[in-house]
């Protein structure tokens, strides 16, 4: 399973975009690359999921460079509701285990 | 639509005790997994349902822990008999079959071993 590196944390406030990169040098072609949000007392929350190039819907966009080697989720105008622990993963849907790093906790102020 | 529900979503048990874990999946969703995470470590995959039978359980600590899903809809964990490390909390998810590859998670059950 391709490992992945994000940042532990991160600052924002509101109405900002924020962009979370995550690092995953030995992904494998077979693998996707999928977002989750956990909120606290929470199970982990599906926001996005993409294989290349640019993805969006209604609540972020991923964008996956022609490499796959890293990927960056974007999150437009966020709010106070926007603070939660973000996961990267990253694997092969053959096998459906999913795989969670230690996430990055953005935190969101007024 | 219901989401994933688990029951109870807070277990106090002593050590040497049994206690049995419960999922509802979404409807329809053959697949069903279970996760944990103990006191500040990662979620880690324990096991894998589809439908009633276990596709993937490498994740499984040791024997003392024993997953169900007969019929192929609700799934039931068991720990017997509780150690104090396995103290955390568990999550289940269920997905559907085939793409996207979403997985469903429930508010999981925080378990304490004492």
């Amino acid at each position: 399973l391709a490992k992945t590196t994000q940042p532990i944390s991160m600052d924002s406030y509101e109405g900002q975009e924020v962009n979370i990169t995550c690092s995953h040098n030995n992904i494998a072609t077979n693998d996707y690359i999928t977002w989750y949000q956990q909120f606290p007392s929470q199970g982990p929350r599906f926001i996005i999921q993409g294989y290349k190039t640019k993805v969006t819907n209604e609540v972020a966009s991923l964008f996956i460079p022609a490499d796959r080697k890293s990927s960056t989720l974007s999150l437009p105008r966020v709010s106070l509701s926007d603070t939660a622990v973000y996961y990267c993963l990253v694997g092969d849907t053959g096998r459906r285990a999913l795989t969670f790093g230690s996430g990055t906790r953005l935190q969101v102020q007024p | 639509e219901a989401g994933v529900t688990q029951f109870p979503s807070h277990s106090v048990i002593e050590k040497g005790q049994t206690v049995t874990l419960r999922c509802d999946p979404i409807s329809g969703h053959d697949n069903l997994y279970w996760y944990r995470r103990v006191m500040g470590k990662e979620i880690k995959f324990l096991l894998h349902f589809v439908k009633e039978s276990k596709q993937d359980e490498s994740g499984m600590p040791n024997n003392r822990f024993l997953a169900e899903r007969t019929g192929g809809t609700y799934s039931t964990l068991k720990v017997q008999p509780a150690e104090l490390e396995d103290s955390g909390v568990y999550f289940c998810a269920s997905s559907q079959p085939g793409f996207p590859y979403e997985q469903y998670f429930g508010p999981g059950t925080r378990l304490t071993v004492t």
